[in-house]
């Protein structure tokens, strides 16, 4: 069974409309952490926010936040104002306590903004 | 900051060939992880190390071995190249286990 599911292939979104990613995930671990990464074009990973299962509040950086509910295990990226810059692939990913912490990866979102 | 660097950048191998790919890191991160990306999927963790001279299984192990002999440099080799293993490899390091990760660029490997 997929434990990480990003249901949306592909998205297009208008510059500066706000965008939501959808990550959902299977876990029975209490102990878990929630990953989203932008890999542009030129293909380097980069680490964007992170939510602890155990976290309170829901975690914002800067234009990312993550709409983390708990009881639908779901782990939503949500980006504010859309910018050009934007555009990659978006893909979520877990860490079980369980499981030595090994990140387990979604397939990943393609985000095209448009001018 | 060079953080994580991964050489070669691109290479193109014939079946049966033997490579080693370097993965140097210079945060003196404990955790060092070599990854496989194939189009239309997540990364899929290879083998990871949690310290010097430490390795352990990933997710898809199988025809690649590794070595940390040194802390900051993770080696991932390949000692009889298939072409099932064209694809683009990553490494990572972290601080701690459960601390995000941080990646090189990316080496693209193609076995003809």
């Amino acid at each position: 069974a997929q434990k990480i599911t990003q249901t949306q292939p592909g998205m297009f979104v208008q510059e500066k409309e706000a965008v939501t990613l959808d990550c959902t995930y299977d876990t029975s671990d209490p102990s878990y952490g929630l990953f989203w990464y932008k890999q542009p074009s030129s293909g380097e990973m980069i680490f964007l926010i992170y939510q602890g299962s155990y976290d309170q509040q829901n975690a914002t950086e800067g234009r990312y936040s993550l709409n983390f509910q708990k009881a639908r295990k779901s782990a939503n990226l949500v980006i504010s104002a859309s910018q050009l810059g934007d555009s990659a692939m978006y893909f979520c990913a877990m860490r079980e306590a369980d499981s030595n912490y090994q990140l387990i990866w979604g397939a990943g979102t393609k985000l095209i903004i448009k001018p | 900051n060079a953080g994580v660097t991964q050489t070669p950048k691109f290479r193109v191998l014939k079946t049966g060939q033997s490579m080693t790919l370097l993965c140097a890191q210079d945060m003196n991160h404990e955790y060092m992880y070599w990854y496989r990306q194939d189009p239309g999927m997540g990364l899929r963790l290879i083998h990871y190390s949690v310290g010097e001279g430490t390795t352990a299984k990933g997710e898809v192990p199988d025809g690649y071995n590794v070595s940390r002999l040194k802390k900051q440099n993770f080696l991932l080799g390949l000692e009889s190249a298939a072409p099932s293993q064209t694809s683009v490899y990553f490494c990572a390091s972290s601080w701690v286990r459960n601390e995000p990760q941080h990646f090189g660029d990316g080496t693209r490997l193609s076995i003809l």
